[in-house]
């Protein structure tokens, strides 16, 4: 099993442009989130899905959108793209049965926004 | 307001030494307390706590988890570098993880 995967795992992007980030887990679970963390900070939920076909907004939800089209997949995309966004993405899943919360993560994304 | 606190932000300790992480949480729709270590990559799991009292180890790690007081411990004895790292804790509540602002760890030699 790869667990959760990210692509890409590093981008640059002028202000203003968009972009998909890609997150997806071969371990059939139903929750899947976004975080970003910013440097010397903890993470901060963007969105999070607790099933295909559901979205729902977290703590800093602005300035992105999600997408859960299929289980295994959750996208997080960026229209227009402000240097405040520049972080490490990280995306993570987890069963969501109620007797087993520990989220798996993917290696992060790097985006930098010029 | 931060719903999870983390204390302290930073610490600075020799090997061999014992510490002790800290972490305070809100009580709404509580699911269970984790523990994360992170080096210079993704958050690796390290505990899951839900019931009051009883702890958990793993090796020189453990953990315990008081609801009444609303707060969790990390205990790291005899202290290795290798144990450098920013380490996390998170409330589960609803279906939403809330993260601290980490504790900052680092061992020296």
């Amino acid at each position: 099993n790869a667990g959760v995967t990210q692509t890409p795992k590093f981008r640059v992007l002028k202000t203003g442009q968009s972009m998909t980030l890609l997150c997806a887990q071969d371990m059939n679970h139903e929750y899947m989130y976004w975080y970003r963390q910013d440097p010397g900070m903890g993470l901060r939920l963007i969105h999070y899905s607790v099933g295909e076909g559901t979205t729902a907004k977290g703590e800093v939800p602005d300035g992105y959108n999600v997408s859960r089209l299929k289980k295994q997949n959750f996208l997080l995309g960026l229209e227009s793209a402000a240097p405040s966004q520049t972080s490490v993405y990280f995306c993570a899943s987890c069963p969501g049965i109620p007797s087993y919360n520990e989220q798996f993560f993917g290696p992060g994304t790097r985006l930098t926004v010029l | 307001e931060d719903k999870v606190v983390q204390s302290p932000l930073s610490l600075v300790v020799h090997e061999g030494d014992t510490v002790t992480l800290n972490c305070s949480y809100e009580v709404t729709n509580f699911r269970s307390l984790l523990w994360y270590k992170q080096e210079k990559k993704a958050p690796t799991f390290l505990f899951m706590l839900t019931s009051s009292g009883i702890e958990k180890k793993s090796g020189r790690l453990s953990s315990i988890l008081d609801k009444k007081e609303l707060f969790s411990i990390l205990n790291i004895t005899a202290t290795q570098t290798g144990d450098s790292a920013i380490y996390l804790c998170a409330e589960f509540a609803g279906n939403m993880l809330t993260f601290g602002g980490g504790t900052r760890l680092m061992v020296k030699p």
